[in-house]
């Protein structure tokens, strides 16, 4: 199996702070790697496909880069709705598909 | 505008099998891939397995020796069984819709709102 991982598991921000996440797959993935959005008690949201291809309806703010391993999801400008858990999980080599082990967003 | 519900039992009892159901509204269940996902505390988000719309399905290798998933288009449901479940198969279960590029890449959008099963007796 491929392992995900993320870093960091917590980052605390402002409203109007640029964020970086961090993900690393554990062999080349090229660039099958999406991004999702998790808020308290509500399902996985799809933010990002293909590592950089953003979801219909998601934010501008948001953007995602990288190929091979290393994997980042950038919020330009967070706001108040972006504090969440995301997730990165790979479509490289299946089955299975594997997911980062999250990194929470939280109000500084 | 496509929504999933999953329903089922929400209690089940160490060596028995784990039943859900996921009915799909507001769109067909046809020309679709299906993907069942588990969260919990301790181990994340896991990937069950998928099935499309005419039955074919992929497995983790992780579950397959006691993972059953169907599909009932004329009811626009698809269905999870899991045997012989301890109290590691204690999570939240979510359904999902692939989206696939590239004929084979399938990421998950969008997700039911998740329900919890807990194994004990």
């Amino acid at each position: 199996d491929i392992q995900m991982t993320q870093s960091p598991s917590f980052v605390s921000a402002s409203v109007g702070d640029r964020v970086t996440i961090t993900c690393r797959a554990s062999r080349d993935i090229s660039t099958w790697l999406a991004w999702y959005q998790q808020k308290p008690g509500k399902a996985p949201k799809l933010l990002i496909y293909g590592a950089s291809t953003l979801q219909s309806g998601v934010p501008s703010r948001f953007s995602g880069s990288g190929s091979g391993t290393d994997f980042t999801l950038t919020i330009s400008s967070l706001q108040p709705e972006d504090f969440a858990t995301y997730y990165c999980q790979q479509a490289n080599s299946f089955p299975p598909f594997t997911f980062g082990p999250g990194t929470k967003v939280d109000c500084k | 505008q496509v929504q999933l519900q999953e329903s089922g039992p929400g209690l089940v009892k160490p060596s028995e099998t784990l039943s859900l159901t996921c009915t799909v509204s507001g769109g067909f269940i046809n020309s679709f891939y299906w993907s069942w996902i588990r969260q919990s505390p301790g181990e994340g988000l896991e990937w069950i397995g998928y099935i499309s719309d005419r039955g074919s399905t992929n497995y983790n290798p992780s579950l397959r020796s006691r993972l059953t998933l169907s599909v009932d288009t004329s009811n626009n449901q698809f269905s999870l069984k899991l045997s012989s479940v301890t109290a590691a198969d204690t999570a939240v279960y979510y359904c999902a819709r692939d989206l696939i590029t590239f004929g084979v890449r399938h990421w998950f959008d969008p997700w039911g709102q998740g329900h919890l099963v807990t194994v004990s007796s």
